[in-house]
């Protein structure tokens, strides 16, 4: 089974900060990466698929890279709306799909 | 618009099934994508538990796979999950999702429900 894991667990940032996220695969999984944003109380929102791309209608400030077994998810400007847990995805050919743990993300 | 509406008990005696049903709205089943479950227990992470086809093929967790049965019933624009031999770590919010592709994203979902199991 492949395994998700996410850094840091939890982290604090002021309005307008850059915030970084960082999810590693415990093998190769190519780009088949997508990364959620849920809130509390709240189904999760796709807001990248395919590690780099951006679902429709997800403000541009949010943003994915990477390939292989290490990813990055960015908010370029934190805005108050943003406060959520953040999860990543893989699937596989195997035909499943594994969350990461989550980061949870709170304004300072 | 798609929607997609989860419905059933919200308590589940230990031991017995946990039945959910997957009310889809704003498009047809039957027209194609697969159709997922996903829980989440109380303050933890996501878990998939399973997706089905509208042609009825199913793949499912393989942590979950020997007590989860996924169906679709077309003509009603719905999909099921039945869970059984449940026990208090399935306490949690069921949700259910649309995924464009097998295995792909979760584009579309549900607003959850939460079952609790219990005696």
């Amino acid at each position: 089974d492949i395994q998700m894991t996410q850094s840091p667990s939890s982290l604090s940032a002021s309005v307008g900060d850059r915030v970084t996220i960082t999810c590693q695969a415990s093998q190769d999984i190519s780009n088949y990466l997508n990364w959620y944003q849920q809130k509390p109380g709240k189904a999760p929102k796709l807001l990248i698929y395919d590690a780099s791309n951006l679902e429709t209608g997800v403000p541009s400030r949010f943003s994915g890279s990477g390939s292989g077994t290490d990813f990055t998810f960015t908010i370029s400007s934190l805005q108050p709306e943003d406060i959520a847990t953040y999860y990543c995805q893989q699937y596989d050919n195997l035909l499943t799909f594994t969350f990461g743990p989550g980061t949870k993300v709170d304004i300072k | 618009q798609v929607q997609l509406q989860e419905s059933g008990p919200g308590l589940v005696k230990p031991s017995e099934t946990l039945s959910l049903t997957c009310t889809v709205s704003g498009y047809s089943i039957s027209s194609g994508y697969y159709w997922g479950w996903i829980r989440q227990p109380p303050g933890k992470g996501l878990e998939w538990i399973g997706s089905i086809y509208h042609s009825g093929s199913t793949y499912y967790n393989p942590s979950l796979k020997s007590r989860v049965t996924i169906s679709v019933d077309t003509s009603k624009n719905q999909f099921s999950l039945k869970l059984s031999s449940v026990t208090a770590a399935d306490t949690a919010v069921y949700y259910c999702a649309r995924d464009p592709r097998a295995p792909y994203y979760f584009d579309y979902w549900g607003q959850g429900t939460l079952v609790t199991v219990s005696s």
